[in-house]
């Protein structure tokens, strides 16, 4: 079944550096969404990027498609401690259009 | 003030009890869902309701029945059929009646048995 995984599992940075992950599918979406959780909250949506689009930006937040690789990026520019969050893609294509989630990038920003 | 709501935030359930969790939304929304989070997992489905009085199983559904009366209700029932029912649920709606929209997500309820 299709699936967003996001790499890596964790990603530890200083306030300011720039994160980046990467999320990858199994087949043909008609989008794809990345979505924010703060510990023990609900998700909050981020972007969505459809099939046609290749990059797409937010603020700080930059995201990339590619349909070929079928992988996606997330970009947070100049990050802040309150960017610390775990990061979330859902896909969502094929004939059910269900919308899956990975296990999430848990991002931890030191101040 | 528009949101999706949940509640009760943190819910305790002996073994052998069945128990609701609630979700309001005034929204307007159209499409509402149900997933399951475990510690360091990803969202599973359980259910979802494209428009009042119609909802589908996802991919979890055993243990778990739900209702859709009202457009702004979707109440999940965990019973007692659900073995392993500790976790975090979330509730969410989307404007349209089909996956691909944005789904705006309640805060979610900790369930844990006892």
């Amino acid at each position: 079944s299709q699936q967003g995984e996001e790499d890596p599992q964790a990603l530890s940075i200083q306030e300011g550096e720039n994160a980046t992950m990467n999320c990858s599918y199994k087949t043909s979406i008609n989008n794809l969404q990345w979505y924010r959780q703060n510990s023990g909250r609900g998700l909050v949506h981020l972007i969505l990027i459809r099939s046609n689009e290749r990059e797409k930006h937010s603020g700080r937040l930059r995201v990339t498609l590619d349909t070929s690789k079928k992988s996606s990026s997330l970009l947070i520019t100049a990050s802040r401690a309150a960017d610390t969050a775990s990061y979330f893609c859902g896909d969502s294509g094929g004939s059910n259009y269900k919308l899956t989630f990975g296990k999430g990038t848990l991002l931890t920003v030191n101040p | 003030d528009g949101g999706i709501t949940q509640s009760p935030k943190y819910l305790f359930r002996k073994e052998g009890q069945n128990v609701t969790l609630s979700c309001e939304q005034n929204l307007n929304h159209d499409a509402m869902y149900w997933y399951r989070q475990d510690p360091g997992q990803g969202l599973r489905l359980i259910y979802y309701s494209q428009i009042v009085n119609d909802f589908q199983k996802g991919d979890i559904a055993e243990g778990y029945s739900v209702s859709r009366e009202k457009k702004e209700s979707f109440p999940l029932t965990v019973t007692s059929a659900q073995k392993n029912p500790t976790a975090f649920y979330l509730c969410a709606s989307g404007k349209g009646q089909v996956f691909t929209d944005t789904q705006y997500f309640g805060p979610g309820t900790r369930l844990t048995v006892l």
